[in-house]
C-alpha cells in the first residue's frame, strides 16, 4: 500500500538560507501534493506536480520529482520566518484517497 | 479566492455524546474527504466521498462515524458516541476532480474536538 515518507523530519536554518525536504513513496503516482500547516492549524496548499512534469516552481517554492526513484523535494529558498511550519507531501492512494508523509517541521531563525 | 469552511474551530464534548463536524466544501468540487490529525501524529485519512456516497473509508471509520451531504452544500461527519480517542483536529477537504486536470485537494482550517 501507499506510503509517504518524509526527510529529514525536522530542519533548522536561519533567514535567508535554502531548505530542503525530501519525500518518498512505495508506488507508483500520477501526481504529488504538497501541504504547509502553521502549528495546530489548517493545512495549505503549495503546489501539485504531475508524474509527467520533473519541475515546477510557485514564488520561492521549486519541486522536482524523480518518478524513477519515486521521490520528491520541496525546495523553499530564501526563507523567512514565516516559513516556520510543518511541510507534508500527499499521495494518492486507491479510490479517491490521499495518504500524507509523516511530516517534516521546519524552524527559520531570525 | 473560494475556500473550504469549517465549523466549529473548536468543539468540546463529553464522552458518549454525539458531535456533527460540518464543512462547507468550495462550491464546484465534487469530491470530499475528512481526515483526522491527532496532536503531535500525522494526518490520516478517514473517509472520501463522491457522488452521493462513500467511495473509499479506512479502519478508523468504524460504525461511530458516518458522513452526509444533506443539502447539497454541507457535508458533515457525525461521531456517535465519541471516545477520549477522537480527541482531534478533524479536516475536510475537497477537489473538483480526482484525474487529469484541477485534482488539487484543498482543506479547511479543522474543527478541534475535545473529548471529556
Amino acid at each position: 500500500s501507499q506510503q509517504g515518507e518524509e526527510d529529514p523530519q525536522a530542519l533548522s536554518i536561519q533567514e535567508g538560507e535554502n531548505a530542503t525536504m525530501n519525500c518518498s513513496y512505495k508506488t507508483s503516482i500520477n501526481n504529488l501534493q504538497w501541504y504547509r500547516q502553521n502549528s495546530g492549524r489548517g493545512l495549505v496548499h503549495l503546489i501539485l506536480i504531475r508524474s509527467n512534469e520533473r519541475e515546477k516552481h510557485s514564488g520561492r517554492l521549486r519541486v522536482t520529482l524523480d518518478t524513477s526513484k519515486k521521490s520528491s523535494s520541496l525546495l523553499i529558498t530564501a526563507s523567512r520566518a514565516a516559513d516556520t511550519a510543518s511541510y507534508f507531501c500527499a499521495l494518492p492512494s486507491g479510490t479517491y484517497k490521499y495518504i500524507f508523509g509523516t511530516g517534516t517541521r521546519l524552524k527559520v531563525l531570525a | 479566492e473560494p475556500e473550504v469552511t469549517q465549523t466549529p474551530s473548536h468543539q468540546v464534548t463529553q464522552m458518549g455524546q454525539e458531535v456533527i463536524l460540518r464543512c462547507v466544501p468550495i462550491s464546484n468540487h465534487l469530491y470530499f474527504y475528512w481526515y483526522r490529525q491527532i496532536l503531535g501524529q500525522k494526518v490520516e485519512f478517514l473517509v472520501s466521498f463522491y457522488n452521493n456516497e462513500i467511495s473509499e473509508k479506512s479502519e478508523i471509520f468504524d460504525d461511530q462515524f458516518s458522513v452526509e451531504r444533506p443539502d447539497g452544500s454541507n457535508f458533515t461527519l457525525k461521531i456517535r458516541s465519541t471516545k477520549l480517542e477522537d480527541s482531534a483536529m478533524y479536516f475536510c477537504a475537497s477537489s473538483e476532480a480526482w484525474q487529469g486536470l484541477n485534482t488539487e485537494a484543498f482543506f479547511g482550517q479543522g474543527t478541534r474536538l475535545t473529548v471529556v
